[in-house]
């Protein structure tokens, strides 16, 4: 199952407030799992990414928590800014005929009020 | 800005013309990625190429032809293209495909098909 489930849709966040997106996974094949953000009329940007034989990994206001057993993981935005409001969509990679592959979900549309 | 650098950065087509979105990257990666997205939806791979051969097509309909003429510039030709084909087209690069890195992408080309 090539899927990454991705929750929530939309996310309505304070300033100052802590924003958390979680993504779910069923193919244990995946081995590497990144958060991309991407603003209106941009690119995907590479926020964070992080190895399944790590539980989490911060990076600023960043952080990526790994449960390896429940095949999930997320997202937390500390001290969530005007400026984070973007698309942020999860993903995860495996590596198939010499190359690799990236699945996204669904995306999240994150916005933070002033 | 972006060091992915695709052209153009818009363009409408008729059904019955061919046009070709380029992509240029000077990062000394060797792997080099197409994706289409659509509104409101994540990227979905379309072609990965790892030095310069094809590495995966996934099952992309043949009115998108890829090309890779140099480890640097990747070209995706059009022909004969639905409505449906309307979307943003993304280009992404990373250092080797056959590991697990990060994917930089550039800001995509806006197509629509009349």
């Amino acid at each position: 199952q090539q899927q990454v489930k991705q929750s929530p849709q939309s996310l309505i966040v304070q300033k100052g407030g802590i924003s958390i997106i979680n993504c779910a996974y069923e193919n244990t094949a995946f081995d590497y799992f990144p958060w991309y953000q991407q603003f209106p009329g941009k690119g995907p940007a590479l926020l964070i990414a992080i190895r399944p034989d790590v539980s989490e990994k911060k990076e600023g206001r960043f952080t990526i928590s790994f449960n390896k057993s429940a095949k999930q993981f997320s997202l937390h935005i500390m001290d969530s800014q005007p400026g984070d409001s973007a698309t942020y969509f999860c993903a995860a990679s495996f590596l198939i005929q010499g190359a690799q592959k990236l699945v996204f979900g669904q995306g999240t549309r994150l916005t933070i009020n002033p | 800005d972006t060091e992915v650098t695709q052209t153009p950065k818009h363009l409408v087509m008729g059904m019955t013309n061919k046009k070709s979105l380029k992509c240029e990257q000077h990062m000394g990666h060797r792997a080099m990625y197409w994706y289409k997205q659509k509104a409101k939806k994540p990227p979905e791979l379309m072609f990965v190429y790892s030095y310069e051969k094809l590495s995966i097509n996934e099952s992309v309909p043949s009115r998108f032809s890829p090309e890779c003429p140099n480890s640097s510039l990747l070209n995706l030709h059009l022909h004969a293209l639905q409505p449906e084909d309307s979307a943003l087209y993304l280009c992404a690069s990373s250092q080797d495909s056959r590991f697990h890195q990060p994917q930089h992408f550039g800001d995509g080309t806006r197509l629509s098909i009349l």
